[in-house]
């Protein structure tokens, strides 16, 4: 069976500093595919990335980095110099290969203040 | 960028009543999918829908839920005799390829039960 376990609830950070929410996985196959989404305060979820188990080299897009390790089973994602718009919903979610589903984890609420 | 369109955002039942929320895919997409969320909780996969019929679905999709894609553009969640507990929001959501690729979701419909 799938899991996925993001262990922070809430995090509060002050703008500009740098912030990690951790996701952790369960999974028995060995392809499968790790994504983030973004759910901002008006509620719609925002793709942000997707990373199959072949593909563990590091990601970074602007300000957002994931760092993949299959070692520890870990999807972690590092937001650089936060802004008050990174406050959102952050889900890690998990789909195995060859079936739809997605199994998201709990989510991590992010508030940046300014 | 295409969107997944999701109609209305926000409906308010009673309980027992029926209700269709609605979704229009991405036009060049092939699966379909629908999500819930209760209020503050993490994201639940419901049902998918390849070739008009369902592929997979979970075990929240007992027999008060049906879904269709009655004219080849929309694709619909219809719930037979809502109860308190259907109060959540309710995710739409396309892919093009089967749903290892990621999806589109839709804004969502929050869905409330008085």
């Amino acid at each position: 069976a799938q899991k996925v376990t993001q262990a922070q609830t809430e995090i509060s950070v002050v703008e500009k500093e740098d912030v990690t929410l951790d996701c952790v996985y369960e999974t028995r196959d060995t392809t499968y595919y790790l994504f983030w989404y973004k759910q901002p305060p008006s509620g719609e979820l925002v793709f942000l990335i997707r990373r199959n188990s072949f593909d563990e080299q590091n990601e970074i897009s602007g300000r957002y980095s994931w760092n993949f390790q299959k070692s520890t089973s870990s999807f972690n994602f590092t937001i650089t110099a936060s802004q008050v718009v990174d406050s959102a919903v952050y889900f890690c979610a998990l789909s195995d290969s060859g079936y739809s589903t997605l199994t998201f984890g709990k989510g991590t609420m992010l508030l940046v203040s300014p | 960028e295409p969107e997944v369109t999701q109609t209305p955002s926000h409906q308010v039942t009673q309980m027992g009543q029926e209700v269709i929320l609605r979704c229009v895919p991405i036009s060049n997409h092939l699966y379909f999918y629908w999500y819930r969320q209760i209020l503050g909780q993490k994201v639940e996969f419901l049902v998918s829908f390849y070739n008009n019929e369902i592929s997979e679905k979970s075990e929240i999709f007992d027999d008060q839920f049906s879904v269709e894609r009655p004219d080849g553009s929309n694709f619909t969640l219809k719930i037979r005799s809502t109860k308190l507990e259907d109060s959540a929001m309710y995710f739409c959501a396309s892919s093009r390829m089967e749903g290892s690729y990621g999806y589109t979701f839709g804004s969502g419909t929050r869905l409330t039960v008085v």
